[in-house]
């Protein structure tokens, strides 16, 4: 049982916007920054997002995400065949001093 | 370009010990935070340790902690973890990370080492 919770899966055409969730307390995304990241089987993790909605260079401007609250999200605009991948969203838990990461989401691009 | 490589992996019986090392290049090692995260097979990402850039503080999942020690040699510019006492639930691939409190967690990822622990 992860401490963020985010869908197990979801899915678009291409070409579509996709958003994925994530959810937690005010001791982590409520009081923290929220990250998130792609990541390709097989392969290791890339950061997406950092600071709730800051971009790494590099990464294209159809990937964006905000934060309310005690809750995140991340859309994907303009859906291609290589986003393909699995998501995770991750925040500084103060309560257990560690960071912690959402389940995971496994985006199906139709 | 940076690069971190991660090396040490490998099979072990529980209540083994290993030590994970991962070489950083291409950046000034000594001004960055780094990270431990590992991925059991099939599974979510696992937060598993944090050191800043002087080597202290450092902290550590509830689950490791008490086993597993994180160390870093700037000099040489290398990350350590050390893991002691392990059990068939530490199986995963381990990933250092740059990055943490101060610069983001994890804009950079190794390729990961594979532990496996079994009897």
């Amino acid at each position: 049982q992860s401490v963020l919770t985010q869908p197990p899966s979801a899915s678009g055409t291409p070409g579509q916007r996709v958003t994925i969730s994530c959810s937690g307390s005010s001791s982590n995304i409520g009081g923290n920054y929220v990250h998130w990241y792609q990541q390709v089987p097989g392969r290791a993790p890339k950061l997406l997002i950092y600071r709730h909605d800051q971009r790494p260079s590099g990464v294209p401007d159809r990937f964006s995400a905000s934060k309310s609250g005690t809750s995140a999200s991340l859309a994907i605009s303009g859906l291609r065949s290589e986003d393909e991948a699995d998501y995770y969203c991750a925040a500084w838990d103060g309560s257990v001093s560690g960071l912690v990461f959402g389940g995971g989401t496994k985006l199906t691009v139709l | 370009e940076v690069q971190l490589v991660e090396s040490g992996g490998g099979l072990l019986q529980p209540g083994g010990s290993l030590r994970l090392s991962c070489a950083a290049s291409g950046f000034t090692f000594s001004n960055y935070e780094m990270t431990w995260v590992r991925q059991a097979p099939g599974k979510g990402l696992e937060w598993v340790s944090y050191i800043y850039k002087t080597g202290e503080p450092t902290l550590y999942a509830d689950s490791v902690k008490g086993r597993f020690t994180i160390s870093r040699d700037n000099a040489i510019n290398s990350l350590y973890l050390q893991i002691d006492n392990v059990t068939a639930e530490d199986t995963a691939v381990y990933y250092c990370a740059r990055g943490g409190f101060v610069s983001g967690w994890g804009d950079f990822w190794g390729q990961g080492t594979l532990v496996a622990v079994s009897a």
